[in-house]
């Protein structure tokens, strides 16, 4: 699985969008995006997924760039509850069964 | 429909003891893997079973071992502990889904057992 980059911690006001970047610049043509985040001492959870097209739920939004060697998490407007570690994860399709490989994310941090 | 639940959610031991943690998947998922998270090393994945056979192992030692019943639950065993082994040990449900043409990983977490190794 490809390695990606994402800085250590990021702040954001109430209410504002949060703009989570990644850097997965080795990533392969069948390789997804994935990002997860982990609110303190609970499990991960699941946010978005992408391939190459950018993608939008009930959570977030997710930009690829056209070369995918990049994407970015958007949080349209941040809650306290939103405070997490995020984790843009880089992985491939089907046959790589579920294993996931763990960066060390970006602490968001909400400020009201 | 119920989540991933680990049993105990809490765990002392003390060093050269074995402990065995649960965990029940989401009704129909098949697959089942076991990550560590420590402080200094962060969220490690350990092993993955699909369908009671161990599909996928990551880099830790023998020490660390699972296993898949019929119904899916896994549990995992350590034995000899040592206090690095201090830890959140997370397990995690997952199936594969094809839709619109597009694989996807769907993969839940549980809360996760807190192990302290004294």
């Amino acid at each position: 699985d490809a390695k990606t980059t994402q800085p250590p911690s990021m702040d954001c006001a109430e209410g504002r969008a949060a703009n989570l970047p990644c850097n997965h610049s080795t990533i392969s043509g069948n390789e997804y995006v994935y990002w997860y985040r982990q609110i303190h001492s609970q499990g991960p959870q699941y946010i978005i997924h992408g391939l190459k097209n950018n993608e939008t739920n009930e959570m977030a939004s997710l930009i690829i760039t056209e070369d995918r060697k990049s994407s970015t998490l958007i949080l349209p407007h941040a809650t306290l509850r939103d405070t997490a570690v995020y984790y843009c994860i880089v992985r491939g399709g089907e046959t790589s069964g579920s294993r996931l490989t763990f960066g060390e994310g970006t602490q968001l941090t909400v400020n009201p | 429909k119920a989540g991933v639940t680990q049993t105990p959610r809490y765990l002392i031991k003390t060093r050269g003891q074995q402990v065995t943690l649960s965990c029940s998947p989401i009704s129909g998922h098949r697959s089942v893997s076991w990550y560590q998270q420590t402080p200094g090393q962060g969220l490690q994945f350990l092993f993955e079973y699909f369908s009671e056979t161990q599909r996928n192992k990551g880099n830790f030692p023998g020490r660390f071992s699972g296993r898949q019943f019929s119904n899916s639950r896994s549990e995992m065993n350590v034995s000899t502990l040592e206090l690095g082994d201090s830890a959140l040990y997370l397990c995690a449900s997952s199936r594969t889904l094809y839709l619109a043409g597009d694989y996807y990983n769907e993969q839940f977490f549980g809360p996760g057992t807190r192990l302290t190794v004294l």
